[in-house]
């Protein structure tokens, strides 16, 4: 069975860009969450979806992050614009149930 | 003060020896507790998942759980230098589906 996919897997920008991360959850799994990593830190939620609907967003700094998850299947984050302490990893995870989650190898994102 | 606490390390052992990792938190409405491993570069693995109070082992792999102390263990039995990486442990309460991680313990294990 195939895992959680992500791309890409490294991403370098300058601030104020633009940048977008792709996620590809296991098939089958309805939930699917967008976790921000910062270095040495445990990851924390950024917004949860239940399908198409996000049910949890208020980690989510709305002014500049947005996400959609289109047909309840990939989901997509967006940074518009990009700051310098948004460098981070960004992780996908997907799950069946409300807690065992599978997480992707993440995308790792320096903003210079 | 964090709900999840956990010991950042690093913590650097012999090969074969017995680890203990621990975690405390403050939440009590936490039910589901899990330890992920997570590699260099690579996206956190569960290792082990829990409900509730007591012990649960998987190979040279324990975890234990006291809900009375609102503390969490994992035990790894004669450690392998492959066993060298990250252990965050995880919990929520099952009703959000919010997973809360501690800041996670670095292992590294020497031949």
């Amino acid at each position: 069975e195939a895992g959680v996919v992500q791309s890409p897997r490294y991403k370098i920008i300058e601030k104020k860009q633009p940048v977008a991360f792709w996620c590809n959850p296991i098939s089958g799994h309805n939930t699917l969450y967008w976790y921000l990593q910062n270095l040495g830190q445990g990851p924390e939620l950024l917004i949860r979806y239940e399908n198409e609907e996000a049910v949890d967003d208020s980690q989510l700094p709305k002014d500049r992050f947005s996400a959609e998850r289109l047909k309840g299947v990939d989901s997509t984050l967006k940074i518009q614009p990009a700051e310098l302490g948004d460098s981070a990893v960004y992780l996908c995870a997907s799950s069946l149930g409300p807690d065992t989650q599978y997480f992707g190898p993440g995308t790792r994102l320096t903003v210079l | 003060q964090k709900e999840v606490e956990q010991d950042p390390g690093p913590l650097s052992v012999p090969e074969g020896a017995i680890v203990s990792l621990n975690c405390t938190y403050s939440n009590s409405a936490f039910q589901y507790f899990m330890w992920y491993r997570q590699y260099s570069r690579k996206g956190p693995e569960l290792l082990m998942y829990t409900y509730s109070s007591g012990n649960k082992e998987d190979g040279r792999f324990t975890a234990q759980v006291d809900k009375s102390s609102k503390y969490i263990s994992l035990f790894i039995r004669d450690s392998q230098p492959s066993d060298s990486a990250t252990y965050l442990c995880a919990m929520s309460d099952g009703n959000t589906g919010k997973l809360i991680f501690g800041q996670g313990t670095t292992l590294q294990v020497k031949p």
